[in-house]
C-alpha cells in the first residue's frame, strides 16, 4: 500500500482524453514536485513528466501534468494504442528523505 | 547516448547478500546522482535508494537497515548491496540516473533491469 494513491486502472478509446490521478499528503506531494513514468509492457520505466508539468525532449505534447495541493494528475489527450502502459507518479517524502512511487495505473486503450 | 547496464547474480540464496553493479556509459558519472529501484513481478515500483558522487546516500526507510550503495567514479559504475535477503526481495532491479531541476530530482535514464531471484 503506497502513500501515493493511484487508481489501479483506467481506459479510453482512441482519440479520447484520459486523466490519471495521484493523491498524497502534505509531507510528500503537498511540499514537493511530482514526476511521472510510463512503463510499456516488458520494458523499463521511462520518464514522462518531471517537475509537475515539464516534458522531456521527445515526449509528445499529448501528455501533460499538473499538481494542486496534495494531488497531481497526468492527462493524455488524443489517446493512441501505443499509450497502453502502466503509469507511475513519484515524489519526495520530507523528513524521511526518500522517493515514493504511486501504486501505478494500468491504462487500457479499448 | 547515455546507457546504464545492470550486472550481477540472477540467483541469490536466502539470508545471503545481493550485489549488483550498474555500469554507466555515454556521460560522466560525476555529474549526476544515481538510484536503484526494484519491481516484483506484476507489482509496482519500489525506490531502494540514491547515491551521490560525494558518497552521501538516501535509502528507503523500509530497507535502510539492509542496504548500502556506493559509487566508483574511476570505473564509471555504482553498486547496490542488500543483505539478509528473503524471497520477498525477488524482483527486477533497475538502476537509474538522477538529475536535479531546482528542488526536484528525477530519474531520466534507466537501465533495462535485471531479474534477481532469491531461492535455495
Amino acid at each position: 500500500q503506497s502513500v501515493l494513491t493511484q487508481p489501479p486502472s483506467a481506459s479510453g478509446t482512441p482519440g479520447q482524453r484520459v486523466t490519471i490521478s495521484c493523491s498524497g499528503s502534505n509531507s510528500n506531494i503537498g511540499s514537493n514536485t511530482v514526476n511521472w513514468y510510463q512503463q510499456l509492457p516488458g520494458t523499463a520505466p521511462k520518464l514522462l513528466i518531471y517537475t509537475n508539468n515539464q516534458r522531456p525532449s521527445g515526449v509528445p505534447d499529448r501528455f501533460s501534468g499538473s499538481k494542486s495541493g496534495t494531488s497531481a494528475s497526468l492527462a493524455i489527450s488524443g489517446l493512441q494504442s501505443e499509450d497502453e502502459a502502466d503509469y507511475f507518479c513519484a515524489t519526495w517524502v520530507d523528513s524521511l528523505n526518500y522517493v515514493v512511487f504511486g501504486g501505478g495505473t494500468k491504462l487500457t486503450v479499448l | 547516448q547515455v546507457q546504464l547496464q545492470e550486472s550481477g547474480p540472477g540467483l541469490v540464496w536466502p539470508s545471503e547478500t545481493l550485489s549488483l553493479i550498474c555500469s554507466v556509459s555515454g556521460d560522466s558519472i560525476s555529474s549526476y546522482y544515481w538510484s536503484w529501484i526494484r519491481q516484483p513481478a506484476g507489482k509496482g515500483l519500489e525506490w531502494i535508494g540514491r547515491v551521490y558522487t560525494t558518497g552521501r546516500t538516501n535509502y528507503n526507510p523500509s530497507l535502510k537497515s539492509r542496504v548500502s550503495m556506493s559509487v566508483d567514479t574511476s570505473k564509471s559504475h555504482f553498486s547496490l548491496k542488500l543483505k539478509s535477503v528473503t524471497a520477498a526481495d525477488t524482483a527486477v532491479y533497475y538502476c537509474a540516473r538522477d538529475r536535479r531541476d531546482g528542488y526536484n530530482v528525477y530519474s531520466d535514464y534507466w537501465g533495462q533491469g535485471t531479474l534477481v531471484t532469491v531461492s535455495s
